[in-house]
């Protein structure tokens, strides 16, 4: 059982470039998240979707973009990478919005 | 008033001892509540949820105090590999989840 997991675990970028950031979930959870981390900044929510088709903001959406086409994947897109991009990416999935998350392990992202 | 505020510590505490941090929250219509454990570099991991009643899991105990607006986390007979950064969770709305900052916790041999 695989749980929550995210492709790729690091990547470089050049200020500029695109990339998508892949999280798959095999719990057939409803809702799925993506935070970044940042030191002393704590989680902050970039955007979420609570159910296939659906995607909301969060705390910080300006500079990404998601898609939920299928329930088992979420994926999170930059579309002009920018170095205020560098952190450290979470996804994470629930059955509903009132019970745990599951997370993934995490990417690394730098923007040079 | 933060809406998830955490002691960021570090606690400096000797192996064996008994820890217990805070976590204060300002909503009073949260729902549910959680304690998340986050290792350096790593994904956070749930600990424990958080329920009226409070709850044990081992050495450690969970407590919400809804008058106060508070959740806290009891550990006895702390272990080095307790070390880690604590994380408290609140919802208030389904979708509506605010993490605190975390409390960072040292056990000292």
């Amino acid at each position: 059982n695989a749980g929550v997991t995210q492709t790729p675990k690091f990547r470089v970028l050049k200020t500029g470039q695109s990339m998508t950031l892949l999280c798959a979930q095999d719990m057939n959870h409803e809702y799925m998240y993506w935070y970044r981390q940042d030191p002393g900044m704590g989680l902050r929510l970039i955007h979420y979707s609570v159910g296939e088709g659906t995607t909301a903001k969060g705390e910080v959406p300006d500079g990404y973009n998601v898609s939920r086409l299928k329930k088992q994947n979420f994926l999170l897109g930059l579309e002009s990478a920018a170095p205020s991009q560098t952190s450290v990416y979470f996804c994470a999935s629930s059955y509903i919005g009132y019970e745990p998350q599951h997370f993934g392990d995490g990417t690394r992202l730098s923007i040079l | 008033r933060k809406e998830v505020e955490q002691d960021p510590g570090p606690f400096n505490v000797p192996e064996g001892a008994t820890v217990a941090f805070n976590c204060t929250y300002s909503n009073s219509a949260s729902q549910s509540f959680f304690w998340y454990r986050q290792d350096c570099r790593k994904e956070p991991k749930l600990l424990m949820s958080v329920y009226s009643s409070g709850n044990e899991d081992g050495r450690f105990t969970a407590q919400l105090n809804r008058a106060s607006q508070y959740i806290s986390l009891l550990i006895r007979d702390s272990k080095l590999s307790d070390s880690a950064t604590y994380l408290c969770v609140v919802n208030y709305r389904d979708d509506k989840i605010i993490f605190g900052k975390g409390t960072r916790l040292h056990i000292l041999p």
